[in-house]
């Protein structure tokens, strides 16, 4: 079984500050997802990642895969009320598990004025 | 190009009780996957429809079950309803061929048992 573990579970912090939700498995996935998710509605494709040691940005946000693909981080630069939501991580197994995700349990972020 | 969508909404139910939720796949993909997501919890696979047929299963007992139908469009019953099984449950298509690995999620349907 594929397991995810995302850290922290909750982060609180003030507008402009920088802020880093980590990823971790003991597990290899063939790529790994990242969503946002405000309330009551479905999760929001931010960004996939596939080779290890990848970055990509995606204004603020940078998102790094581990060189083994077990891990991921997501960095937020200068944090604004805006971004305040729920952050999940979910890793695709590949192969026979393919589009099968294994989500990370979640990091409510809160960004205060 | 029409995103994933889902009905009902909102729904309540009785615990006994038997429920279909629907799921309506973006234009071109071909892989329905349904997961259930928990207060304060990240989404579990429930399981996986490509070519209407079932592609792979969670951790979830019998009693949830699903169809998918020629134009791609999907069903999760639950029959027997428990009151653990309240949850917003999200269907998300995909397609190999034009999405990759990204998986696009409806709005989901928040389900309450009482």
């Amino acid at each position: 079984t594929q397991l995810l573990e995302q850290s922290p579970q909750f982060l609180s912090i003030q507008e402009g500050e920088n802020l880093t939700v980590y990823c971790n498995s003991s597990s290899v996935f063939s790529s790994l997802q990242w969503y946002r998710q405000e309330p009551g509605e479905g999760p929001v494709l931010l960004v996939t990642v596939v080779t290890g040691g990848e970055v990509k940005k995606l204004k603020r946000l940078t998102f790094q895969f581990g060189d083994a693909r077990k891990d991921s981080s997501l960095h937020i630069t200068a944090a604004q009320p805006g971004d305040t939501g729920l952050y999940l991580c979910a890793g695709d197994g590949g192969g026979t598990s393919y589009g099968k995700l294994t989500f990370g349990q979640g990091t409510i972020l809160t960004v205060h004025p | 190009e029409t995103g994933v969508t889902q009905s009902p909404t909102h729904l309540i139910k009785t615990r006994g009780q038997q429920v279909t939720l629907r799921c309506s796949s973006q234009s071109g993909h071909n892989t329905v996957s349904w997961y259930q997501q928990a207060l304060g919890q990240g989404p579990q696979f429930i399981f996986q429809y490509y070519r209407e047929e079932e592609n792979g299963r969670g951790n979830f007992p019998p009693r949830f079950s699903g169809l998918q139908f020629p134009n791609y469009s999907s069903e999760l019953n639950v029959n027997a309803l428990e009151l653990d099984d309240s949850a917003l449950y999200l269907c998300a298509s995909s397609s190999k061929r034009t999405s990759g690995y990204e998986q696009y999620f409806g709005p989901g349907t928040r389900l309450t048992v009482t």
